[in-house]
């Protein structure tokens, strides 16, 4: 099973900063492996960036995906109050068990 | 538009048994991959299995937890995706979402896949 760790667990940030989340797996995955999901308290989660660059329908161009192999990043470019939550990065190919990350929290400084 | 509805949660004791389901609409959930996800009280998101197209197999894959307990089906005539679980444990306690799949691949043609679209959660407690 591909284990996903995530850091920071928690970001303090400010309005306007940029946020860098990362994601790194225990094995080297394709990049199509490779999502990013937001939630928010007591909403279900929304996809973000997909095939680790790709962004989902509607996802505001601040958010952008990076990476390869083991290490994957998610950045905020200037944060938005609405931008904080909880960020999960998954990976999930054509072999199971698909395996979420346990999530980085970006909370307002 | 696509929606996902979830229902059949509820409380239940440890050993029982309960059925959730999925309700889809603006697509056909047979065509479709599909998946359960869990989220424990407080706790992050851990995936517990999808189920292929029909065109794909219709073959379901679990995470070690739930497998030999857990059922995903999907069922043409009411256009929904189910989740049986059996034996239920105390640490099945959740929120849980289905949600839709969608594939993407690498230059190299390695697909993986996403969750497109999630239902809004239905809180299963195992409790005595």
């Amino acid at each position: 099973e591909i284990v996903l760790t995530q850091s920071p667990g928690t970001l303090s940030l400010s309005p306007g900063e940029r946020a860098t989340l990362s994601c790194r797996a225990s094995q080297t995955l394709s990049s199509s492996y490779l999502a990013w999901y937001q939630q928010k308290p007591g909403q279900a989660p929304r996809l973000l960036i997909y095939g680790a660059y790709s962004r989902a329908t509607g996802v505001p161009d601040r958010f952008s995906g990076s990476g390869s192999g083991t290490d994957f990043a998610l950045t905020i470019s200037r944060l938005e109050p609405e931008d904080f939550a909880v960020y999960y990065c998954q990976q999930c190919g054509s072999s199971p068990p698909c395996t979420f990350g346990p999530g980085t929290k970006v909370d307002i400084k | 538009e696509v929606q996902l509805v979830e229902s059949g949660g509820g409380f239940v004791k440890p050993g029982g048994s309960l059925r959730l389901s999925c309700a889809a609409s603006g697509f056909t959930v047979t065509n479709a991959w599909m998946s359960w996800v869990r989220q424990a009280p407080g706790k992050g998101l851990e995936w517990i299995g999808r189920i292929k197209s029909k065109a794909d197999g219709g073959t379901a894959d679990y995470a070690a937890p739930v497998k030999g307990r857990f059922t995903i089906s999907g069922d043409d005539s009411k256009n929904a995706l189910y989740l049986q679980m059996n034996s239920l444990k105390s640490e099945d306690t959740a929120v849980y979402y289905c949600t839709s799949l969608a594939e993407t691949s690498d230059y190299f043609d390695s697909s993986g896949y996403y969750s497109e679209d999630w239902g809004q959660g239905t809180l299963v407690t195992v409790s005595s």
